[in-house]
């Protein structure tokens, strides 16, 4: 069965600090994933998808940037945090049957 | 205007009570519809697709009107488990899917 490791589940970090989150899958191979924040009391935004190694879509300008470096490896990095980018961070894959399918995701606090 | 809305709620109701929540959408190209099921700082789980001849799951009906451009879900005999935020979801392009902000539902003794 697909699983979907993300890591770490917890973090505060201060204003203009370094971010990296790793997501990776099992259970599967050559997965479309996608990077998801949902902040308080906001609806999901998709942030990036991927459809393959080295193949990342940018959804929305920000100072957030994602990585694939091996098929089943999504990364979420910034250079300096801002305090908008507070939220719940989700990596996902797509099912064939078009459903999403989430990590227990990432909550971040930037102080 | 919004691409999907939702009433935030909170629906607050009692065990036993029939609860629904519509959600409205503006991209009439979306061609697949869902609800998802969010628990408190939890990932977003699916709960049932929405055909466009309506379906159902035990005591969840889902409903798809495309002509006025709104879902439904439907939950009969309410549980305190189906606590939850409700979201509605679709597609919105090429391998993307457009979530909702989410309906509160709230279920009481």
């Amino acid at each position: 069965s697909q699983t979907i490791h993300q890591w770490p589940a917890t973090l505060v970090q201060p204003v203009g600090s370094p971010l990296s989150l790793e997501c990776t899958v099992e259970g599967t191979s050559n997965p479309n994933l996608y990077w998801y924040r949902q902040a308080a009391g906001r609806g999901l935004q998709l942030l990036f998808y991927s459809v393959g190694i080295g193949q990342i879509s940018s959804e929305v300008p920000q100072n957030l940037s994602a990585s694939r470096p091996q098929d089943r490896q999504f990364i979420l990095s910034s250079k300096k945090l801002l305090l908008s980018d507070s939220g719940f961070y989700l990596c996902a894959l797509d099912r064939s049957t078009g459903e999403l399918f989430f990590g227990e995701g990432s909550r971040l606090t930037v102080l | 205007r919004k691409e999907v809305e939702q009433d935030p709620g909170p629906f607050n109701v009692p065990e036993g009570a029939t609860v629904a929540f519509n959600c409205t959408y503006s991209n009439s190209a979306s061609q697949s519809f869902f609800w998802y099921r969010q628990d408190c700082r939890k990932e977003p789980k699916l709960l049932m697709s929405v055909y466009s001849s309506g379906n159902e799951d035990g005591r969840f009906t889902a409903q798809l009107n495309r002509a006025s451009q709104y879902i439904s879900l439907l939950i009969r005999d309410s549980k305190l488990s189906d606590s939850a935020t409700y979201l509605c979801v679709m597609t919105g392009g090429y391998n993307k899917l457009i979530f909702g902000a989410g309906t509160r539902l709230a279920v009481h003794p």
